[in-house]
């Protein structure tokens, strides 16, 4: 399979504990995005890497959360000191290079759904 | 700020019907618009997509309209089929930057 691979899909977590997930972009995207979907909502933005730069964040984006993309390849997105309203499904998308021609279009992984206890 | 709107949050629509969802936006530096489908347990896949010099945009069953001086668009789906049952989201993009997503309607087809 060589979609957008994401891991864990659902994580249980007590409030406060620290929790990581993960994500492999499809191979050769420059692009990829974290997204927080809640229940009844669209995605949200969080934030966006090309290549290994963060380039935008959301102020979604408290200062518990951190986001990496080393080498350009996966990503992982930290939550500390975890909160019930962290309780959410998780995105992550990524997108090739336009080469001029933008679509828009992400390629979205099944989600990481995390509920804080 | 919700600066993409879907206000049908549920949508029912008969079997071989048309199905229309619609989307409101308010930031004008919007250039291009998508729609996303939604299965449960998986994650938003692409359907369509309209560039702001155009107002329309057809792929088979599926056509999107622009109405850029209401700043509106919407989704025509026909036939409708089963498998069509739903959420979509609308989504729009300034500048080849991030997408904004709507809120979603659930589109239920009826046998």
């Amino acid at each position: 399979d060589t979609g957008v691979s994401q891991d864990p899909r659902h994580k249980i977590t007590k409030r406060g504990q620290n929790v990581t997930f993960r994500c492999d972009p499809i191979s050769e995207h420059n692009r990829l995005y974290w997204y927080r979907q809640t229940l009844g909502q669209g995605p949200e933005f969080l934030t966006y890497f090309q290549n290994e730069a963060q380039l935008e964040k959301s102020r979604l984006l408290s200062d518990r959360f951190s986001a990496e993309r080393p080498k350009g390849s996966f990503s992982t997105l930290e939550i500390q000191r975890t909160e019930q309203g962290d309780s959410a499904m998780y995105l992550c998308a990524s997108s090739p290079p336009s080469g001029g021609r933008y679509t828009g279009e992400l390629f979205f992984g099944e989600g990481s759904r995390l509920t804080v206890l | 700020d919700q600066q993409v709107k879907q206000n049908s949050p549920s949508l029912s629509v008969q079997e071989g019907r048309i199905s229309i969802l619609n989307c409101d936006y308010t930031n004008s530096m919007f250039d291009y618009f998508l729609w996303y489908k939604k299965y449960p347990a998986e994650g938003p896949t692409f359907l369509i997509s309209i560039s702001s010099i155009k107002d329309k945009n057809e792929d088979g069953r599926f056509t999107v309209f622009l109405n850029k001086s209401a700043k509106h668009l919407s989704l025509h789906i026909v036939p409708s089929q089963p498998g069509d049952s739903a959420v979509y989201f609308c989504a729009a993009s300034a500048e080849a930057q991030k997408l904004v997503f709507g809120q979603g309607t659930r589109l239920t087809i009826n046998p």
